[in-house]
């Protein structure tokens, strides 16, 4: 079946542009969740959804940064006056939520590279 | 907050040498833990998993993972490496009842001939 899919996979903007990054999460995943890789780090959580609502963003670095999910299915990560700083890449993951209502796997998208100049 | 450290940076072995790759964890109660492999332009590939029983848990490649809560660790091994398995590797922990990951900073692993 298919995965996760981002797009678009590379994204160049100039500082103060707006930018949106979608995701496509594997059908029948209630759960979604958005991180933001540096060159040489590892992942780091932005925000997560679990159907349409967003349960916890306590990762959004900022108020620029703002994600939906108004159907429970796709999401877009919406980035506004972007800066330099904001270049990453974007993962965004999907997954069922656990038979106890914990955590489990996830399933990572390959990726969306965002390069702001 | 729960964090992860992964103390190495980066480790080389020679091909079919055997790997063991630190994980330590700081989280209060009993945590999800997982490892994950990125090779280079592509996404993160689940290696393993360990929700709770057995703590020497197997996943794919080969792999296997031990939890020691004493030791609040989740090491990585593979008793034969291949030259394939060059790529990050990243531990990641959860709560039991939030869903937020926290994955720590990565080990590089490259594999000499």
């Amino acid at each position: 079946g298919a995965g996760v899919s981002q797009t678009p996979s590379n994204k160049v903007t100039e500082k103060g542009k707006y930018v949106e990054l979608r995701c496509d999460p594997i059908s029948g995943h209630t759960a979604l969740y958005w991180y933001r890789q540096s060159l040489g780090q590892g992942p780091e959580f932005l925000i997560y959804f679990q159907g349409t609502g967003a349960a916890d963003d306590s990762g959004l670095p900022n108020d620029r940064f703002f994600a939906v999910r108004p159907e429970g299915s796709v999401s877009t990560l919406k980035i506004q006056r972007t800066e330099r700083g904001d270049s990453a890449v974007y993962l965004c993951a999907s997954s069922l939520r656990g038979a106890s209502g914990g955590a489990n796997e996830q399933f990572f998208g390959p990726g969306t590279r965002l390069t702001v100049l | 907050a729960q964090s992860v450290t992964q103390p190495d940076i980066h480790i080389t072995v020679s091909e079919g040498a055997s790997l063991e790759l630190r994980c330590n964890y700081s989280y209060g109660a009993t945590p999800y833990l997982f490892w994950y492999v990125q090779s280079p332009g592509q996404g993160l590939q689940l290696l393993l998993k360990y929700f709770s029983g057995d703590t020497l848990v197997q996943g794919i490649k080969g792999f296997e993972a031990e939890f020691k809560r004493s030791q609040s660790s989740f090491n990585l091994r593979k008793p034969s490496v291949h030259w394939s398995d060059a790529a990050e590797y990243f531990c990641a922990v959860a709560s039991g009842y939030g869903q937020n990951f926290v994955f720590g900073p990565g080990t590089r692993l490259s594999v000499l001939p």
